[in-house]
């Protein structure tokens, strides 16, 4: 059975400080990951698809690197701020595995003023 | 404003009866997915289209039937609800082959079976 593992599982932070969260999935046969940010009552949204080892990418603020050698993924919030507050969901594809994403069950993370 | 548009946001239904989630992408994208989210679990797969044409069971297709209409649509059918089936419904779509691109969802559908 395939895992994905995020970490931690909630994080209040207050604004400004910086912030950084964890995707933990297999090793083997990684095709892509994805991340996402969830606010609550709406739906995700895509913030980045990685797939290479060591590939970094950075969205304003948000910035996700990427080790594919050792199963683990992480998001870097900067300077965080109230509208950051929403959970960051990972989705791992398993090479040859052309039927789904598998789902993390996300780091929801709270920026207080 | 370009997107998956989905519909309901909400219903209910009692067990037994039948409905249809309608969801519509403008972004001419290929591949169209219904999952489900529950509480204390991730986003589950319920069925998938790659392509116009083509549909395929995901990991919780019990219950469930879909059709690809078009290119554009893609709907998801609960033949006979059951309280089981109570869950937040999104569909969502990407360009590229499945995993290869980012997702685009819909806003969801959060639908009770009583």
């Amino acid at each position: 059975i395939l895992n994905v593992e995020q970490s931690p599982q909630s994080l209040h932070v207050q604004e400004g400080d910086s912030t950084n969260f964890t995707c933990s999935f297999p090793s083997s046969n990684f095709y892509a990951l994805h991340w996402y940010r969830w606010e609550t009552a709406k739906s995700p949204e895509a913030l980045f698809v990685m797939t290479l080892n060591g590939d970094e990418k950075k969205k304003g603020r948000i910035s996700a690197t990427l080790n594919t050698k050792e199963g683990y993924s992480y998001l870097y919030i900067k300077g965080s701020q109230p509208e950051d507050s929403a959970t960051y969901l990972c989705a791992f594809w398993e090479a040859g595995n052309n039927r789904k994403l598998i789902w993390g069950l996300g780091t929801s993370l709270a920026v207080n003023p | 404003n370009a997107g998956v548009t989905q519909t309901p946001k909400f219903q209910v239904l009692k067990t037994g009866q039948s409905m249809t989630l309608q969801c519509a992408q403008d972004m001419n994208h290929n591949s169209m997915y219904w999952y489900r989210q529950d509480p204390g679990m991730g986003l589950r797969l319920i069925y998938y289209s790659a392509s116009e044409g083509t549909t395929d069971k995901g990991e919780v297709p019990n219950g469930y039937n879909v059709s690809r209409l078009n290119k554009r649509e893609f709907s998801l059918r609960l033949e006979s609800a059951a309280p089981s089936q109570t869950s937040v419904y999104f569909c969502a779509s990407s360009a590229l082959a499945l995993g290869a691109g980012g997702y685009t969802f819909g806003s969801g559908t959060r639908l009770t079976v009583v």
